[in-house]
This record gives C-alpha cells, structure tokens and sequence, in this order.
C-alpha cells in the first residue's frame, strides 16, 4: 500500500461549475477526514467518516459542499457553484480507529476558481 | 483566543543548530499532539505525535508536552537544510473523531 491518494492533483474551474474530487485512503483505514487549506494557514477540517457514516461535518461547510463515501473505501467530495473563495488545497486524510499516530495525509487536490 | 498557536516565524537557524519550535493550545480537553512537517506545494507529514506529560524521542526530534501549560514543543537537534519547512502543530480531543485542529505552521529555514 503507497498510502492515500487523490484526484485530480489539480483543478481549474469556473465559477458557478460544480466540481468533484476523489480521495483512495490506506486500504485498512476505516476514518477518513477532509480538511482545506489556504496559503499561510493549517489545515482546516472540513468533514469526517468512519466506515460509511458521515459522522460530523463542519459548521464553517456550506452546504454546496457535499462528501460521501459508499462502501467505506473510497471518498467523493462535491463543491457545487464554486465561487473564488473555494480556492484552496483540498486535502484527505486516513487513520485507523484505536490505533496511534495519528492521521496520513494525501497530495492533495488544489482548486483555483477563476 | 485561536485554538492552537504558533509562531510563524521564520525562524532562522545554521546548519547543526538545534531548533526549537513552540506551540500553545486552548482546550485543556485535548488528548493527542501532532508534528507535521510541510514543504511548500506539499501536503502534510506525520513526524511526531505525544500523548503524555514529558518528552518523546525519535531520531534528531524530541516532542514535549506539558499538559497543565497548555503547551508542545518540538526540537530538532543538528538541524540540516532538508529540514527547511513549515511545522504544523495539531491537537485533537479523545471522543471527537480524532479530527485535528491545527495552527498556522511555523517556518523553519537552516541556513548553510
């Protein structure tokens, strides 16, 4: 296993387009997180799932932003009528419940809305 | 008051120097404590993680946690040019999801 992987790595859109990413988490990984992060800031967290179950999601995420993660593998998140403020690095995260370090970051998806 | 502080530098250290990178959280509920180091255009790497009072080491880096401060530091010890980054600091809350919250980095440069 080569760790979590995301697609795409980078993403031009217009605004008002709706937009997709991926997120593949290390295979034995049951939590996945979404986190976003602009220039000079840490990353901020956005949603999470354990398995299947979405179990919180930000309070600072728009409802344009949704997330899913059908069979607890794979990860989709959805930004519709993008706007310039969505601009930012896009950046998934996997761990495995009961189990330390801590979490393992993808490459991330970085977004530009033109 | 931000939940996790840092300073975001850049600290400027030579080549072989220890050093040393500080943090403060806010929520004397959080249980776990991260280092992430990030190079510019990359995403996040796991380096260190503590969860008791004291001093943890692993390699050139020792993580330190003193809970009743409210604070975590980390050190890095004959510091290289590689090391040239961004250091995030993380927190989480046991019961929470393990979600981070992170504070704004602090740029670390080693100069030759």
């Amino acid at each position: 296993d080569t760790g979590v992987s995301q697609n795409p790595r980078h993403k031009i859109t217009k605004r008002g387009q709706n937009v997709t990413f991926r997120c593949d988490p290390i295979s034995e990984h049951n939590r996945l997180y979404w986190y976003r992060q602009t220039l000079g800031q840490g990353p901020e967290f956005l949603t999470y799932f354990q398995n299947e179950a979405q179990l919180e999601k930000s309070r600072l995420l728009s409802d344009r932003f949704s997330a899913e993660r059908p069979k607890g593998s794979f990860s989709t998140l959805e930004i519709q009528r993008t706007e310039q403020g969505d601009s930012a690095m896009y950046l998934c995260a996997s761990s495995l419940v009961g189990t330390p370090p801590g979490e393992y970051f993808g490459p991330g998806t970085r977004l530009l809305v033109l | 008051q931000k939940e996790v502080e840092q300073n975001s530098g850049p600290l400027s250290v030579p080549e072989g120097a220890i050093a040393s990178l500080n943090c403060t959280y806010s929520d004397r509920g959080s249980q776990s404590f991260f280092w992430y180091r990030q190079y510019s255009g990359k995403s996040p790497e796991l380096i260190m993680s503590i969860y008791s009072n004291g001093d943890k080491e692993d390699g050139r880096f020792t993580a330190q946690l003193n809970k009743a401060s409210q604070y975590v530091s980390l050190l890095i010890r004959d510091s290289q040019p590689s090391d040239s980054a961004t250091y995030l600091c993380a927190v989480s809350l046991t019961g929470g999801g393990n979600k981070l919250t992170f504070g704004t980095g602090t740029q670390l440069k080693v100069e030759l």
